[in-house]
Order: C-alpha cells, then structure tokens, then sequence
C-alpha cells in the first residue's frame, strides 16, 4: 500500500505560473522527500523536509510539513517549460532499512 | 561519476524464463534497493540491503530473489518471469545516517509476454 497520496494527478500550467502539488501520508515520519522524474528516466532528488520543519526552500521550490494533518505541498514558483515531469512525494517512517513509501506522483505539463 | 548504473535497459521476455537485472553504484553506499513502477504509479519496494550480505523483502517480494555479496552491486533476480512482472526496476542507493536522498539509477524497461 502506498504512504503517500497526492494531489493532484495531472496539473497543465502556463509557463510563469506556480505550481503546487500536495502529498497526504499515513503513518508519522522522519522526514518527507520530494522528487522528480522525467518522462523515460529515474527520479532524482529535489528537496527533504525533516518532521521537526515546518517550511524549507530551495532556487524555485517552497517545500511546506504539517505533520498535524500529515501532510506536505510542493510549491514551483516561476515554472518553466523544462519543470515538465511527474513529482513524487516520498515518506521515511522510520521503518527497516529507511526505506522510503512514495505517493503514486503528480504529472505536471508547463505550456511554453 | 557514474552514480548508480543499472542494465540492460531495456529486455521482452517470455512467460517462464529467468533473468538478472544488474545494479552497480559507485558512491560506497551501503544502503541499497529496488523497486517498481507501474503506469500512473508511483514507486513499490521489492527488495532492499542495509549493507553487504544483508538483505530483507520489501512491499512486493514475491517472484524476486537479490543478493549482496559487494557493496557495489544489487542484482536483482526474475526467477520464472510472469506477465505481471512487466514494469519499470529501479533501483537506488543511499548513504547510511538519518535523512539521506536516495539516488536512482534510469531504470530497466521489462516486458514479459
């Protein structure tokens, strides 16, 4: 079963605009990772949010946790045509291993 | 820096056979797993190893064997491919310690018929 949904699925923005994204999860966590995966390839790491920050940023991305209604958003600023991939929120539950449980992704489109 | 290398990239093969999928990382991770995708989905562990010579089942193990004999390579094994084992492997790598990204290699495009 999957930790992480999110929210929404697809997403088609016009270049300029932000983007948001929302993940919901289950279970209480170490720390939530966000990351991206172009059509044909593997993810890559954008941003990890431990459970004790409530907001982190990087370039673009506005990564906010509310571990109280278990849930996380991605926020794209300024999209561009090249921010085009699915986004996948990811949860460490502190499970064996570290593992990480990823939501099933958001397919976000930026019209050029 | 290769990062984590997986082949073939991609293979069709048929109801019964049996296969390796090759991984190799070289970042001395110690943390090492696989896992699939399936369309519109997101990722579902198989299999991970917490270090060489260790490792456990993940949400999906069933069909799959791995070994960790280095800490370098993960392969992972189709025993008698099935046609629900089509789907994208990936498989990552992560160093040890708490909050660690994990690093995915481009992944094998399976088909079995």
């Amino acid at each position: 079963s999957q930790q992480g949904e999110e929210d929404p699925q697809a997403l088609s923005i016009q270049e300029g605009e932000n983007a948001t994204m929302n993940c919901s999860y289950k279970t209480s966590i170490n720390n939530l990772q966000w990351y991206r995966q172009n059509s044909g390839r593997g993810l890559v790491h954008l941003i990890l949010i431990r459970s004790n920050e409530r907001e982190k940023h990087s370039g673009r991305l506005r990564v906010t946790l509310d571990t109280s209604k278990k849930s996380s958003s991605l926020l794209i600023t300024a999209s561009r045509a090249a921010d085009t991939a699915s986004y996948f929120c990811a949860t460490d539950a502190n499970n064996a291993g570290n593992m990480l449980t990823f939501g099933g992704g958001t397919r976000l489109m930026v019209k050029p | 820096n290769a990062g984590v290398t997986q082949t073939p990239k991609f293979q069709v093969l048929k109801t019964g056979q049996s296969m390796t999928l090759q991984c190799a990382q070289d970042m001395n991770h110690e943390y090492m797993s696989w896992y699939r995708q399936d369309p519109g989905m997101g990722l579902r562990l198989i299999h991970y190893s917490v270090g060489a010579g260790i490792t456990d089942q993940g949400e999906v193990p069933n069909g799959y064997n791995v070994s960790r004999s280095t800490t370098e390579d993960f392969p992972l094994r189709l025993l008698s491919a099935a046609p629900s084992q089509t789907s994208v492997y990936f498989c990552a790598s992560r160093s040890t310690g708490g909050s660690q990204p994990q690093h995915f290699g481009d992944g094998t495009r399976l088909s079995i018929l």
